[in-house]
Formats: structure tokens, sequence, C-alpha cells
């Protein structure tokens, strides 16, 4: 079955603008996650959804970042008036997250660049 | 806190030998500890995992141990492979949920021929 999907792949931007990044889970996922990985180094949480519950919000790194899941499905990542500081690559994973079942599956990430 | 703590950063072993990777993690309530082998430009991929009313799992070449009381888990590789150099990830659910999951800092392996 299909994986986990982000779009774009690349994403190149200049400081000051806002981009958007987008997660399609694995269907039936309840839980999704974003995660943010520097070049070297480790998983950054961010954010964490997990079916109809309120995000657990505590790893977003300012207020310029926000995230929000419609319908239980799809999930997009905003950061407002980038920072070179932001550049990275920007991971999502899903998982059903039920008792036995709690694998994560990444999607391919999406690579932000802020010039 | 939520933390999960990684050590080595880097691990080179000779191909044949062991490797042994170590974390701790600092909540009491966390039950689920996984592993995920990153691969150079690839996305993490879970390689095996542990629950914390179990000690001790292994499959095949790899095996994790968990001691709760301490709150620290490892990550055992026997007989490496060239194929197992990668970035190793330990991680850790944080909460009585079991579903949010933080990652250790990782634990670059390479495997000399």
């Amino acid at each position: 079955g299909a994986g986990v999907s982000q779009s774009p792949s690349n994403k190149v931007t200049e400081k000051g603008k806002d981009v958007e990044l987008r997660c399609d889970p694995i269907s039936g996922h309840t839980a999704l996650y974003w995660y943010r990985q520097s070049l070297g180094q480790g998983l950054e949480f961010l954010i964490y959804f997990q079916g109809n519950s309120a995000p657990d919000k505590s790893g977003l790194p300012s207020d310029r970042f926000s995230a929000e899941r419609t319908g239980g499905s799809v999930s997009t990542l905003t950061i407002q008036r980038t920072q070179q500081e932001d550049s990275a690559v920007y991971l999502c994973a899903s998982s059903l997250a039920l008792a036995g079942a709690y694998e994560q599956y990444f999607g391919p990430g999406t690579r932000l660049t802020v010039t | 806190g939520e933390n999960v703590e990684q050590h080595p950063s880097t691990l080179s072993v000779q191909e044949g030998d062991s490797a042994v990777i170590k974390c701790t993690y600092s909540d009491s309530a966390s039950n689920y500890f996984p592993w995920y082998k990153q691969e150079l430009g690839k996305r993490p991929q879970l390689i095996i995992d542990i629950r914390s009313n179990v000690g001790e799992k292994k499959d095949q070449r790899i095996a994790v141990t968990l001691n709760k009381t301490a709150k620290h888990f490892s990550l055992h590789i026997t007989e490496t492979q060239p194929e197992d150099s990668a970035v190793y990830f330990c991680a850790a659910s944080m909460g009585s949920s079991a579903s949010k999951i933080i990652f250790g800092s990782g634990t670059r392996l390479s495997i000399r021929p």
C-alpha cells in the first residue's frame, strides 16, 4: 500500500517568506508526527497529533511554526517569516498508535533551504 | 523533562565484531523503545523495538536490552557487516499514551572492512 508522502520534496525560499509543507499519512493511521533533522543531526520533535485530541506542540521552536491536521488525515506545517536557521529536512511520520502497533512510518522528507 | 540521551555519537568497529549503542531516558512512564536505522539520504526505518514488560528481545544479529530501574536500554549488533553502516537512533515513548516518541541524537556506525 501507499506509504507516507510529503510535498514538496525540496523547497528553496528567501529569508522572511512563509512556507507550507504537506504530509499525507498512511490511511487509517491516527497518530502523525513532525520532526526536523538538520544536516548530520538527530530527529528533533516538533509536534504530534493523536486522533481528535489537542496536538502536542511542545517541540515547536518558536511561534513562527504552526501545524494543523484536517479531517484526521493530511497535515500542513507552516513556517512564517523563515530564517536561515530553519534550513533542514522536515520529516513526517504516522503510526496506528494502538496497543502493540506503535511503529512509525516516515515520509521521504522535505528539504527546506532558506537563502 | 522529556529527554533521550544516546552514546556514542560515532562508533567504528571491525567487520565481524560487535557494536553496542546505549541510551538513557528521563520519563519513568516510558513503555515503548524503538530503534531506527537511517542510511545516507534515506528515511529512518524501524529495525527493532521493545516494550517495558520485556527485558530483552532478539532478531537475528540484532538485540535490544532494557533496564527500567536504571532507565536505560541498549542496541547490540553482532557479526557486523558493511551494510550495517548507517546512523542509528534510539527513541522512547513519553507519558502514559506510549505514542509520543522522542528520539536520541543518533550514532553514526561505521564498519571497517
